[in-house]
């Protein structure tokens, strides 16, 4: 069974950098597929932030690509998040997610919701 | 981006009832699209792929049709725990994925 589990600071301050990891069990990234993350505002819509594959090849979402960053760990089986020069407008929950091919994101993460607080 | 609309954005119906949801695309994304369930508090669950395809583990009274830009979800007979918030997800453009704003399904 593949889970997935996100970690990381529940409150960051505007103008830092988010930091997130995601802890993949039950099956090696190594394998294949595409691993991304997806966040939720409270009370809002879901917003692709970008995904990797094992290699490290990664796609971003055009409207944060110049803030985002996502590496990927085989040694630890885990994959993660930056996003710098956050502001109140990137508090969120955020998702890992497997895509399982054809980018249907059929595994996900609990969701951590990170603040954007001073 | 493709745009990705849904309609109507909320709805109430009944234990029983057959609900569709749609959602349009702003170009053409073929059979591209997949649809999702979220519960408050909870992640997202996988219910359709590839626009009709039924994800493993998922009652058949769902159902999914559609290609190019309007899609469909149906629930032929709505059970109690069904009632969530769906969202459709387009991976035509895999650089640039993108969801609608979701259709809150609520108890009439």
């Amino acid at each position: 069974q593949v889970q997935l589990q996100e970690s990381g600071p529940g409150l960051v301050k505007p103008s830092e950098t988010l930091s997130l990891t995601c802890t993949v069990s039950g099956y090696s990234i190594s394998s294949g597929y595409y691993w991304g993350w997806i966040r939720q505002p409270p009370g809002k819509g879901l917003e692709w932030i970008g995904s990797i594959y094992h290699s490290g090849s990664t796609y971003y979402n055009p409207s944060l690509k110049s803030r985002v960053t996502i590496s990927v760990d085989t040694s630890k089986n885990q994959f993660s998040l930056k996003l710098s020069s956050v502001t109140a407008a990137d508090t969120a929950v955020y998702y890992c997610a497997r895509d399982g091919g054809l980018v249907k994101y059929d595994y996900w993460g609990q969701g951590t919701l990170v603040t954007v607080s001073s | 981006d493709i745009q990705m609309t849904q309609s109507p954005s909320s709805l109430s119906a009944s234990v029983g009832d057959r609900v569709t949801i749609t959602c349009r695309a702003s170009q053409s994304i073929s059979s591209y699209l997949n649809w999702y369930q979220q519960k408050p508090g909870k992640a997202p669950k996988l219910l359709i792929y590839a626009a009709s395809s039924l994800q493993s583990g998922v009652p058949s009274r769902f159902s999914g049709s559609g290609s190019g830009t309007d899609f469909t979800l149906t629930i032929s007979s709505l059970q109690p725990e069904d009632f969530a918030t769906y969202y459709c997800q387009q991976s035509y453009s895999t650089r640039s994925i993108t969801f609608g704003q979701g259709t809150r399904l609520e108890i009439k």
